[in-house]
Formats: structure tokens, C-alpha cells, sequence
């Protein structure tokens, strides 16, 4: 398995502050995805980022790729209370495979 | 947009009992999947599908089955519940081809508890 592990577990910030997640993976992939989770419901894609791109926005997030340090990192800008949420990684192995998702990190926004 | 329906939000059930989670689909996607979710373990994968009628294994498929008899529905099955299926379980379908076919997506999910 080639788990992706999120860090830090838990994020608490500010309305208005940058929050800052990363994912750290094991082995060669063809993808990286991050997700959205409120709290006891499903999961809701927000951004995928391929192994030949290093950078990818999308509204207010910007995903990082870093294949060399097997890392990504997502950020959001200017948090709002309503992305207090937990997001996932989930990576996607070079040759067909299904997505392996790391354990989440928590974020709260504080108005 | 992309439905993935889960039959129920909260379930209750008796160790030993036979348990059908089931999940539908409205966007006629050739994959789907089930996963479990437990505080600390983020999400494993149980059993996936690539069509009707296949069925895969995934990383903890020990004590549950599948089925998938139409291409829309895929059934996670409990033979004999314990309570260590106590968990969140989340259903998530994609398509094979064409644009975005890499991402989930995602039922609400289904809180089992097995007393």
C-alpha cells in the first residue's frame, strides 16, 4: 500500500489566514488527488494534479507536486468558516490502480 | 451532476445479523467502489467493480462480499455483522473514459453500528 499520510492532523486558523496541508506518498504514481470531507458525510473532489505537473490552481487552491520528495501540499487562501472540513489526499500508482487515500488532516476556521 | 445514493444514513445491527448496504449510481459510471472509513485509519478500501457482474478485491476484504447485478447498483454485503464492522461506510463510483475519469465520487455514507 502506498498510503499517503497528511500533515498536520489537525489545523486550527483564523477567517481570512492561509492554511497549509501536506501529503507525503511511498511510491511512483500517476496522480494525486485532494478531498473534501464535512464533517459525516462523503467526500467531495476538489483537485486533481498529474506526475509531469508541479503546480495547479483552482479557485481559492493551489496544489503542489514535488515527485522527487514524493510530497504535495495544498493551500487555501483567505480560509472562510466554511472550509472547516477535513481533507484528504488520495494517490493514484503508476499502471492501473485504484486511489489510496492517507488519513486527513482536520482544518478549522474561526471567525 | 452526479448522484451516488446510499440506501440509508444510519444503520443498527445485532452481531450475526446479514447486512445489505446498497449504492446507487445516475450516471451510468463503469467503476464503483466501497470503502470504510474509522477514526485514525482514514479510508480502506473493501471491494470494487469495473463492470457488472466483476468484482475485485481490495485492501480489507475480510468478512464482507459484494455484488453488482446492474451496472448502476453495487451492494456491499455483511455475511455475519461484528462489531468491528461497526464504521462509516462510503460508496464512490467513476467513469473508465474520458474527462475527470481518475476522480470519485462520493455517496453521504452509511454509519453502522453492530451492537
Amino acid at each position: 500500500s502506498q498510503q499517503g499520510e497528511e500533515d498536520p492532523q489537525a489545523l486550527s486558523i483564523q477567517e481570512g489566514e492561509n492554511a497549509t496541508m501536506n501529503c507525503s506518498y511511498k511510491t511512483s504514481i500517476n496522480n494525486l488527488q485532494w478531498y473534501r470531507q464535512n464533517s459525516g458525510r462523503g467526500l467531495v473532489h476538489l483537485i486533481l494534479i498529474r506526475s509531469n505537473e508541479r503546480e495547479k490552481h483552482s479557485g481559492r487552491l493551489r496544489v503542489t507536486l514535488d515527485t522527487s520528495k514524493k510530497s504535495s501540499s495544498l493551500l487555501i487562501t483567505a480560509s472562510r468558516a466554511a472550509d472547516t472540513a477535513s481533507y484528504f489526499c488520495a494517490t493514484e500508482g503508476s499502471g492501473y490502480s485504484t486511489l489510496t487515500f492517507g488519513k486527513g488532516t482536520m482544518l478549522l476556521v474561526s471567525p | 451532476d452526479v448522484k451516488v445514493t446510499q440506501s440509508s444514513r444510519y444503520l443498527v445491527k445485532r452481531t450475526g445479523e446479514k447486512v445489505f448496504l446498497e449504492c446507487v449510481q445516475d450516471m451510468d459510471h463503469e467503476n464503483m467502489f466501497w470503502y470504510r472509513q474509522d477514526p485514525g485509519l482514514g479510508l480502506r478500501l473493501i471491494y470494487f467493480s469495473y463492470d457488472v457482474k466483476m468484482k475485485e478485491k481490495g485492501d480489507i476484504p475480510e468478512g464482507y462480499s459484494v455484488s453488482r447485478e446492474k451496472k448502476e447498483r453495487f451492494s456491499l454485503i455483511l455475511e455475519s455483522a461484528s462489531t468491528n464492522q461497526t464504521s462509516m461506510y462510503l460508496c464512490a463510483s467513476s467513469w473508465t473514459g474520458g474527462a475527470d475519469n481518475e476522480k470519485l465520487f462520493f455517496g453521504s455514507g452509511t454509519q453502522l453500528s453492530v451492537l
